[in-house]
């Protein structure tokens, strides 16, 4: 059973169109995150989102936008897609907020020509 | 501005050695730490935590050894085995993980035979 599911695990689009990212969890966790993983390897984070509070990393573009249909789901939106958007996206998941270690998907590498 | 370092990209140990791996950061109000394992292709995988409160946590193999005032943390592995061949990224995490976690470079760990 995987824990945490991303789909597609490839995307390869040309610039300027929209596209999303699934997640899905089913460990039961209540909180589930987005980062990506640049050319230089840096995992860093976009989005934090519990049942009803979206934390938003301050530096990710208004194009990216996070959507929840229920707890078990978090999808990942992207608007006008850009050369620099290129990387890998890894959803993840935690129970609570109370330090609690985070279970990552696999990940989807997201290609821009 | 990195506030996880990892300043091996990579270490090379032979089977059955300690491995040990190190990670600095700049961060105080970090809580909590961990260490995550990465396989090509693949998600990282959690593998062990430590509370800011602590000093030492083990778990099998694996442990993980803090040092406040130094702002230092180590991966101990003992016994290496050809398995533990992969990315090992270090993270530090506040707030009760609702700002996610802020992940170093990596150390690329080759267990020799």
């Amino acid at each position: 059973d995987t824990a945490v599911s991303q789909t597609p695990k490839y995307l390869v689009t040309q610039m300027g169109n929209d596209k999303s990212i699934k997640c899905e969890q089913n460990l039961g966790h209540d909180t589930m995150y987005w980062y990506k993983q640049d050319s230089k390897k840096f995992l860093k984070i976009m989005f934090s989102y519990n049942n009803k509070e979206l934390i938003i990393n301050e530096t990710v573009p208004n194009r990216f936008s996070p959507k929840s249909p229920d707890k078990a789901h978090l999808n990942l939106h992207i608007n006008s897609l850009e050369l620099g958007d290129s990387a890998v996206y890894f959803c993840a998941s935690s129970k609570g907020r109370q330090n609690q270690p985070q279970h990552f998907g696999d990940g989807t590498r997201l290609s821009i020509l | 501005d990195q506030q996880v370092k990892q300043n091996s990209p990579s270490l090379s140990v032979q089977e059955g050695r300690i491995s040990i791996l190190n990670c600095d950061y700049t961060n105080s109000m970090f809580d909590y730490f961990l260490w995550y394992k990465k396989y090509p292709a693949e998600g990282p995988t959690f593998l062990i935590s430590i509370s800011s409160i602590k000093d030492k946590n083990e778990d099998g193999r694996f442990t993980v050894f803090l040092n406040k005032s130094a702002k230092h943390l180590s991966l101990h592995i003992v016994p290496s085995q050809p398995g533990d061949s992969a990315v090992y990224f270090c993270a530090g995490g506040s707030g009760g993980g609702a700002d996610g976690l802020t992940f170093g470079k990596g150390t690329h760990l080759i267990i020799q035979p």
